[in-house]
């Protein structure tokens, strides 16, 4: 148990919707990113919130957006859902005070039909 | 730009025999952070280690051993007498030193599945 938490833990979507997925960070941490896994690959880096202000993005469209709140909990939006945005979405969570290790939260396996 | 290579895509081993997971790594910076990550069935990534890229000591915890070798830029992961409950697949991951918290470049991961 890390103390992360997604939500929804399953989500099927319709392409051209848009979705939002949800992060309850550990006690204590500031630091919250995102990853992307496509089946059979590694996670990718989406992007990183530190004390609510976007702190790097990877290599993904603009309609990939998220949010940082006061709590340090965070929301990933993507909009215009395209067939390959399927995967399993990962929150990590962290602060410098621990170390640079991120945990990991269970994920959220989308599915874009 | 930083690259993590895991050559290895799949292993099979029969329960009790050693393993080692291989991992090559890419980056410019000259402080940076290793990790490796085990992910089961359910899907979350677990946290196994960490090293910093001036401590090139070697660590043992239990049965899971990591060899650092900066000279080569590897850093190799193997378990000790493996079980079934190993199966899993294994991220090698790497990362910058940077303010607000690490950047997490992976490798395309190794399914290793151990029989008993």
């Amino acid at each position: 148990e890390t103390g992360v938490t997604q939500s929804p833990t399953h989500l099927i979507k319709t392409r051209g919707q848009q979705v939002t997925l949800r992060c309850s960070s550990q006690s204590g941490h500031n630091t919250v990113s995102w990853y992307q896994q496509a089946l059979g690959q590694g996670p990718q880096f989406i992007f990183q919130y530190y004390r609510e202000e976007e702190n790097g993005r990877g290599n993904f469209p603009p309609r990939f957006s998220g949010l940082q709140f006061p709590n340090y909990s965070s929301e990933l939006n993507v909009n215009a859902l395209e067939l390959d945005d399927s995967a399993l979405y990962l929150c990590a969570s962290s602060t410098e005070v621990q170390g640079p290790e991120a945990f990991f939260g269970q994920g959220t396996r989308l599915t874009v039909v | 730009a930083q690259k993590v290579t895991q050559a290895q895509t799949e292993i099979s081993v029969v329960e009790k025999e050693d393993v080692t997971l291989d991992c090559v790594y890419e980056t410019r910076d000259t402080t940076y952070y290793l990790f490796w990550y085990k992910q089961p069935p359910s899907g979350e990534l677990v946290f196994l280690i960490r090293r910093n890229s001036f401590d090139e000591q070697n660590e043992i915890s239990g049965r899971y051993s990591w060899n650092f070798q900066k000279s080569t830029s590897s850093f190799n992961f193997t378990i000790t007498a493996s079980q079934v409950v190993d199966s899993a697949v294994y991220f090698c991951a790497l990362s910058e030193a940077r303010i607000g918290g690490s950047r997490l470049t992976f490798g395309e991961g190794t399914q290793l599945t151990v029989n008993p």
